[in-house]
Formats: structure tokens, sequence, C-alpha cells
């Protein structure tokens, strides 16, 4: 079983749709968490991080972790065209070692 | 502008050859890795680099040397590539100073092909 399990999609939504991206988790020992937004053959860049459970809410991005439950969430809304990228899920562990998910693809149609 | 610097970004290379691909970062980011991401495994990581002068084996080290001795800089070597090989290869680098101190960065990756 892998550390980090991702719905690698592909997922397509209408412009303007309210999208859920999700991971789960099997280790405790996982402190922070991240997501990164890749675009077609450009690097991950990091779109948010957080270290508790509980939301966390940058503009149209919300950041959602659940460690009771091992599951962490993005909630994109009013989804863009431009918003049609990979997104990876990441973790720390308290050992200092990144974790990812394998990415969910998304498309966003105008 | 700062960031990590990747090159070259695409090459295509013979199996046997020699490749080195080249990271330079500007924020002096303590710690450098580098990833190959491929389709069905994601990112995993190769090696990485906690200063100058150490580094250490990832989960995927094998047929690749890497070496550290600037903090700016961190080269990764294929010594003689393998069609296995083929792959996108990101550097990245993560600060442990301030609030994003548990976040890593990456470059816009190298593209290799071993033909």
């Amino acid at each position: 079983q892998k550390e980090v399990e991702q719905d690698p999609g592909p997922l397509s939504v209408p412009e303007g749709a309210i999208v859920s991206l999700n991971c789960t988790y099997s280790n405790s020992a996982f402190q922070y968490f991240m997501w990164y937004r890749q675009y077609s053959r450009k690097g991950p860049e990091l779109l948010m991080y957080t270290y508790s459970s509980g939301n966390k809410e940058d503009g149209r991005f919300t950041a959602q972790v659940d460690k009771s439950s091992k599951y962490i969430s993005l909630f994109i809304r009013d989804s863009q065209p431009s918003d049609s990228a990979t997104y990876l899920c990441a973790m720390l562990d308290t050992g200092n070692q990144f974790y990812f998910g394998t990415g969910t693809s998304l498309t966003v149609i105008p | 502008d700062a960031g990590i610097t990747q090159s070259p970004r695409y090459k295509i290379t013979e199996t046997g050859r020699q490749v080195t691909l080249m990271c330079h970062q500007t924020w002096s980011h303590s710690y450098m890795f580098w990833y190959r991401q491929d389709l069905g495994h994601g990112l995993r990581l190769i090696y990485y680099s906690a200063a100058a002068d150490i580094t250490d084996k990832g989960e995927v080290p094998d047929g690749y040397v890497v070496s550290r001795s600037k903090t700016e800089n961190f080269p990764l070597t294929l010594e003689s590539a393998t069609r296995s090989q083929t792959s996108v290869y990101f550097c990245a680098s993560r600060d442990l100073q301030g609030p994003s101190g548990n976040t890593i960065y990456f470059g816009e990756g190298s593209w290799l092909t071993v033909v």
C-alpha cells in the first residue's frame, strides 16, 4: 500500500463548477500537507500548505485536512479553464521526508 | 529572477552515454533534491543533499551520481544512460527557515529521452 493515495482522474468539469480533489494517507507521522499544481511541461508549483486539521482558504482555493480520518482535500470554487492542470498532494513526516500523490488531472471546460 | 534553473530542458541521448543534468538555485536553500516523474509512479526521489558536500540516496538512486560542491549547484549525472532512465527530472530545494520551511520548490524540469 502506498503511503499516499490519490485518485488519478481524469476529472472534467464545466467552468464555474466546484472541484474537489482528495488524498488519503496511512502514516500518522505526516505533519505538514501541501498541494501543488502542475501545468503540462512545467514543474509542480506550490499552491497551499497547512499543518493542522481544519480549513485554510486562499482566494478560490480551500485546503482541508482531517487528521483523524487521514484525509486531505483541495476545493476549487468557480473553476476556470486556467485551473486545468494536474494537482499533486504532498506530505511531510516527522523524519523530514516528503511523500507525493501521483496527481489528479483536471480539465475545466469553457 | 530568483528560483531554480535546470538545464538542459530537453535532451536526447543514446544508450550508454553519460549525461549530466544541471540544477542551480539562487535562494541559498540548504536542501536540494532530484526527483524523476513517470506515469503511474508519480515523483520518486533519486538523491538529496542537506548541505554542500552532504548527499544521500533516495528511493531510486541506482545508475545516478550527484555532487554538491557549492550550495547553489546540484548536478545529476547518469553514468551510462539506459532506456529505463527516460523520464522527466525535477530539481527541487527546501528552505528550512520561515513559514514555508516545510515545503519544497521545484524547477521547470529536464525531459530526457534515451534511445
